[in-house]
């Protein structure tokens, strides 16, 4: 089975400032997906960047950009220029290309923005 | 809908009674998921739902939980004899078909007392 996990419970960063957010994962398949959610305190998960395995080049959305590292099974979040409204938990999230269509999270990361 | 909606918002109930959790997905979305989310915890699959049939729900913790999709658009998890362990917030998703990107709904907060 695949696990994910983020080794950061929580993480603080000044507004402007970049941080970096750390999740690796574990899997025996070749082929899948790899998700950043965010959860703001309205509970509701908001993707926020997406990468397909078989794809070398890094996603990027915005201020958003992922280090993907397959051989390492190592998928980092850079949230770069900060904002306050950054703030929330950060859930890392592995999907089989084929088969089950579920997601499989890590813990989260609590990310807080300071002013 | 906008978005995908899911009722109550908020849910207490005794230990022991039965409650019905609604998930009414984005419309057209032919694909549906419930996640149980623990406190502290990353989200956990419960069951996948493509049309009105369960494609995977290998995610149910027990026989006291159980989910329909009768008419492959609103969903319904329903918990049986429920424990406090099974406080809460459960999560609904939908997307237009299996390989695209969910929406999630904001959840229900079940608590259990």
């Amino acid at each position: 089975a695949q696990t994910v996990t983020q080794s950061q419970p929580e993480m603080s960063v000044q507004e402007a400032e970049t941080v970096t957010l750390s999740c690796t994962y574990d899997t025996s398949e070749s082929d899948y997906y790899l998700f950043w959610y965010k959860q703001p305190p309205s509970r509701q998960m908001i993707l926020v960047i997406r990468q397909e395995a078989y794809k070398q080049q890094n996603a990027t959305e915005n201020r958003f950009s992922v280090n993907f590292q397959k051989a390492a099974k190592s998928f980092s979040l850079k949230i770069s220029d900060s904002q306050l409204g950054d703030a929330a938990m950060y859930f890392c999230a592995y999907r089989s290309r084929g088969g089950s269509e579920k997601l499989v999270f890590g813990k989260g990361t609590k990310l807080t923005v300071n002013p | 809908g906008a978005g995908v909606s899911q009722t109550p918002s908020n849910k207490v109930t005794e230990k022991g009674k039965y409650v019905e959790l609604r998930c009414d997905p984005i419309s057209g979305h032919t694909a549906l998921y419930w996640y149980r989310q623990s406190l502290g915890q990353g989200p956990e699959f419960l069951i996948y739902f493509q049309g009105t049939g369960a494609a995977d729900d290998s995610g149910l913790p027990n026989d006291r939980f159980f989910a329909v999709r009768p008419e492959g658009s609103v969903s319904t998890l329903k918990i049986q004899r429920t424990e406090r362990g099974d406080s809460a917030v459960y999560l609904c998703a939908s997307s237009p078909a299996a390989l695209y990107g969910y929406t999630f709904g904001s959840g229900t907060r079940l608590t259990v007392v």
